[in-house]
């Protein structure tokens, strides 16, 4: 079945710097990919779903300029988290659309 | 919008069933779905069952859908301490392209 490796799993940044989070399809082309932030102890929720060579169209609250998406090729989606502070800490998981949905394991995101 | 509700905590004894239930809204779902996450750990699909069906059944899982009501349940039989977790329910959006997590439900599984 599909894959999808994200990576770092874990990261430690200082407030202020930005952190680039990555998710790959590992054997199959993905055109729509999810990015979900899961704070501790709450549900996933949905920042923003985009398409290749598309922009990427994010929910209701979430900040296009400090949580860029870029899904500049059907293999390889990042997050890039911008000026991070301590409450962007958070469990972010990604994931692909096609056929069904296929997540990645997760990063732990923890700005001190 | 789309909404999907669980109940927070469910606590059961080992060798015991665990029922969880979830409401949705959105009615036009193709399928409805059930994930468990564990301590710390990313998302296992467990389950899915199509719209148009009432029941599936998969070993330790069953799962029932009333279309009507817009019920979902998970029954987990002969709960094991291994199944303690958080369990969360899923509708995709109405693109299709994502999915909406209800809460999620923890199940706490004693010995």
């Amino acid at each position: 079945g599909a894959v999808v490796s994200q990576h770092p799993s874990r990261v430690i940044c200082k407030s202020g710097t930005s952190v680039k989070i990555e998710c790959r399809s590992l054997d199959f082309q993905a055109t729509t990919m999810f990015w979900y932030r899961q704070f501790p102890k709450q549900s996933l929720m949905l920042m923003a779903t985009s398409n290749e060579g598309s922009k990427a169209t994010y929910e209701q609250g979430v900040e296009k300029d400090k949580f860029l998406i870029n899904h500049a090729s059907l293999t390889l989606s990042t997050l890039t988290v911008t000026s991070a502070h301590p409450e962007d800490s958070s469990f972010y998981i990604c994931g692909y659309y096609e056929d069904g949905y296929t997540f990645g394991s997760g990063t732990r995101l923890t700005v001190v | 919008g789309e909404d999907v509700e669980q109940s927070l905590f469910l606590s059961v004894r080992e060798g015991d069933s665990s029922v969880i239930n979830c409401t949705y809204t959105d009615s036009s779902s193709t399928y409805l779905y059930w994930y468990k996450q564990e301590p710390g750990a990313g998302l296992q699909l467990l389950t899915y069952i199509f719209s148009n069906m009432d029941m599936k059944q998969d070993q330790r899982l069953t799962v029932l859908l009333n279309k009507k009501d817009k019920h979902l349940s998970l029954r987990i039989a002969d709960t094991q301490t291994g199944d303690s977790a958080i369990y969360f329910c899923a509708d995709p959006n109405q693109a299709g392209t994502a999915l909406i997590f209800g809460k999620g439900t923890t199940l706490s599984v004693s010995s």
